[in-house]
């Protein structure tokens, strides 16, 4: 089956400018993270979503960043006034079940450039 | 805060020979101990995980050893193949926690 997919796969964008990073999930999977991975680090954790809401959002480095899964299904990144520290790669990961346990499936991340 | 540190930061190994990195903790609430693997372009994938009640898992050519007492833990790849060339993250988590706290990665080269 479809595993999970972001879009874009790539953006570029200038410094203060609005950008939004999508995320499709497995199918049937209710549980939801963000990540960001900077170059030669591990992800680190933003924010984790059960169904529809936002269960732990404890990793959002600031109030520039949002995140909504309206449907329980696709989330949306939402970053304003980007800033050039943001670059990195946004990964989005599912699980079945809740909680860091059980496997989280990763898609292949958008690469955000800030420039 | 550093809560899982990971060396070395690159390891090249011939093939047929044995990889082995090493990961150190801090935080005793963590209960599970995952590794994952990720290519370039691609998101980490999971690899092999550990609870710390036992000492020692394998599967395939992967072991994990864990050391609850030195808060240790390493991953063990056996007959490296040029296919096992890709980073690798220890990480680490606890039960009421939906975050995975990962390593700052390994760089694995296996030469032909």
């Amino acid at each position: 089956g479809a595993g999970v997919s972001q879009t874009p796969s790539n953006k570029v964008t200038e410094k203060g400018k609005y950008v939004e990073l999508r995320c499709d999930p497995i199918s049937g999977h209710t549980a939801l993270y963000w990540y960001r991975q900077s170059l030669g680090q591990g992800p680190e954790f933003l924010i984790y979503f059960q169904g529809t809401g936002a269960a732990d959002d404890s990793g959002l480095p600031n109030d520039r960043f949002f995140a909504v899964r309206p449907e329980g299904s696709v989330s949306t990144l939402k970053i304003q006034r980007t800033e050039r520290g943001d670059s990195a790669v946004y990964l989005c990961a599912s699980s079945s079940l809740a909680g860091a346990r059980d496997t989280q499936y990763f898609g292949p991340g958008t690469r955000l450039t800030v420039l | 805060q550093q809560q899982v540190k990971q060396s070395p930061q690159s390891l090249i190994v011939q093939k047929g020979g044995i990889s082995i990195i090493n990961c150190a903790y801090e935080n005793t609430a963590f209960d599970y101990f995952p590794w994952y693997q990720q290519f370039p372009g691609k998101g980490p994938a999971l690899l092999i995980a550990i609870r710390p009640d036992v000492s020692e898992k394998k599967e395939g050519r992967f072991t994990i050893s864990f050391n609850k007492s030195a808060k240790q833990f390493s991953l063990h790849i056996m007959d490296s193949q040029p296919g096992d060339s890709a980073t690798y993250f220890c990480a680490a988590t606890y039960s009421s926690a939906s975050k995975i706290i990962f390593g700052s990665g390994t760089r694995l080269s296996i030469r032909p």
